[in-house]
């Protein structure tokens, strides 16, 4: 089944202690994206990668660091949260960049105390 | 940057009514799609239209572009319970690369 897995769905967690947010794809696909989902704001791009190695900045990158060694895995960072950074979590793949439907994952719930 | 905003913010119907959203955006696109979102649950993929055209339909669904106006509706005919979600547009940047989402629009079909 083409699926786009994010781990942890929820976590509860302390103002400066490094967490990171698995997020993995089977469906070979090349541009892989994190948004976070606030009430009212709609979700917001934190950074996106169009394949292997490449990576950018979306609409609201401060706080958080991506990686994407391989083509399956695009784990989103949070090296020092920060309790402005709570909110719902999507990760989402997509064969082309932004002229493909985008596959999203069922998010996950961040709680930064 | 830019950013698609809906209209109405919320919306309540009947089951069997027609439910029109609606989605402005500001600057050029090469395309812009819609999605849906059952609470608190992952976005689907409902249509995407290119920039080049100016309606589509799937099903139910029914989708303008009006690239001059910078905006674009969507229907949905024959509502049913079961299409209570948040609806959101989505647009691409100039450079084609970052998704732009806007506030959503959460649509309430009553049985």
């Amino acid at each position: 089944e083409a699926q786009v897995t994010q781990n942890p769905r929820y976590l509860i967690t302390v103002t400066g202690k490094k967490l990171t947010v698995t997020c993995s794809q089977n469906m070979n696909h090349e541009y892989m994206s994190w948004y976070r989902q606030d009430p009212g704001l709609g979700l917001r791009q934190i950074y996106y990668s169009m394949n292997v190695e490449v990576t950018d900045k979306g609409d609201v990158p401060e706080g958080y660091k991506v990686s994407r060694k391989e083509k399956r895995n695009f784990p989103l960072i949070l090296e020092s949260p920060s309790p402005n950074q709570t909110s719902l979590y999507f990760c989402a793949s997509s064969q082309g960049a932004t002229e493909q439907p985008q596959h999203f994952g069922d998010g996950t719930r961040l709680s930064i105390l | 940057s830019q950013q698609g905003e809906e209209d109405p913010q919320a919306l309540s119907i009947q089951e069997g009514e027609n439910a029109t959203m609606n989605c402005s955006y500001k600057t050029s696109i090469n395309n812009l799609q819609w999605y849906r979102q059952n609470s608190g649950r992952g976005l689907v993929h409902l249509i995407l239209i290119r920039s080049n055209e100016r309606e589509k339909h799937s099903g139910r669904l029914r989708v303008t572009l009006d690239t001059s106006k910078k905006s674009s509706s969507l229907l949905i005919t024959a509502s049913r319970a079961a299409d209570t979600a948040s609806y959101f547009c989505a647009t691409d940047d100039t450079g084609g690369f970052k998704t732009i989402f806007g506030a959503g629009t959460r649509l309430f079909v009553k049985a």
